[in-house]
């Protein structure tokens, strides 16, 4: 089935520093959805990517995704501790809502 | 608007119990989806409801069900509790559009004794 990897599991940062985290996936994908889990919370959504080669920011936020449609990375500009927490990156083969999952970054940011 | 409902936020069962989770969508979603979590497993898709109807299943046994009502809200069922179902339950709920950005619930706490 389906893999969805991401890598590294964990990074430590000092305030200040960038930070990037990259997902690969077994298949080609329709598109590709970026979340980010605070400690003791919940998934909430950060971005979509749809389009091959596609690139988005979100202030200090970059994500881009792969010409082939089966890789993406998010890089964080100058990290601030509120960017604590763990990222993960999402897979969609088709349409519809079936995420598969990365296994997530969790980023330790030390001020 | 209000969020995506979860309840109980916490329970603890034993094995061989069964045990009911609720969630209820933001209004206007029709597509309700439930996620496993888990320090080893991390999230794994368990299925996805939309307009009643189960439109997508992961890779999880038949002990693991569920439904939409035609409000829209959801509820799962895990029968034959195992210690290996102790894990935080996710429900999500999202619009009609075809790709669609998933907005999650705080998640039911399943612990299994």
């Amino acid at each position: 089935g389906q893999q969805v990897m991401q890598i590294p599991q964990y990074q430590h940062v000092q305030e200040g520093e960038d930070f990037t985290t990259y997902c690969n996936s077994s298949t080609t994908l329709s598109n590709i959805q970026w979340y980010k889990q605070r400690p003791g919370g919940h998934p909430v959504f950060l971005i979509q990517l749809v389009k091959s080669g596609e690139v988005k920011k979100q202030k200090r936020l970059t994500f881009q995704f792969g010409e082939a449609k089966k890789n993406s990375s998010l890089h964080i500009t100058a990290t601030q501790t509120t960017d604590v927490g763990t990222y993960f990156c999402a897979g969609v083969k088709n349409a519809g809502n079936m995420l598969t999952f990365g296994g997530g970054t969790r980023l330790m940011v030390k001020p | 608007k209000a969020g995506v409902t979860q309840t109980p936020r916490y329970l603890i069962k034993t094995r061989g119990q069964q045990v009911t989770l609720s969630c209820s969508p933001i209004s206007g979603h029709r597509s309700v989806s439930w996620y496993q979590q888990t320090p080893g497993q991390g999230l794994q898709f368990l299925f996805e409801y939309f307009s009643e109807t189960q439109r997508n299943k992961g890779n999880f046994p038949g002990r693991f069900s569920g439904r939409q009502f035609s409000n829209s809200r959801s509820e799962m069922n895990v029968s034959t509790l195992e210690l290996g179902d102790s894990a935080l339950y996710l429900c999500a709920s999202s619009s009609d559009r075809v790709y669609n950005e998933q907005f999650f619930g705080p998640g039911t706490r399943l612990t299994v004794l």
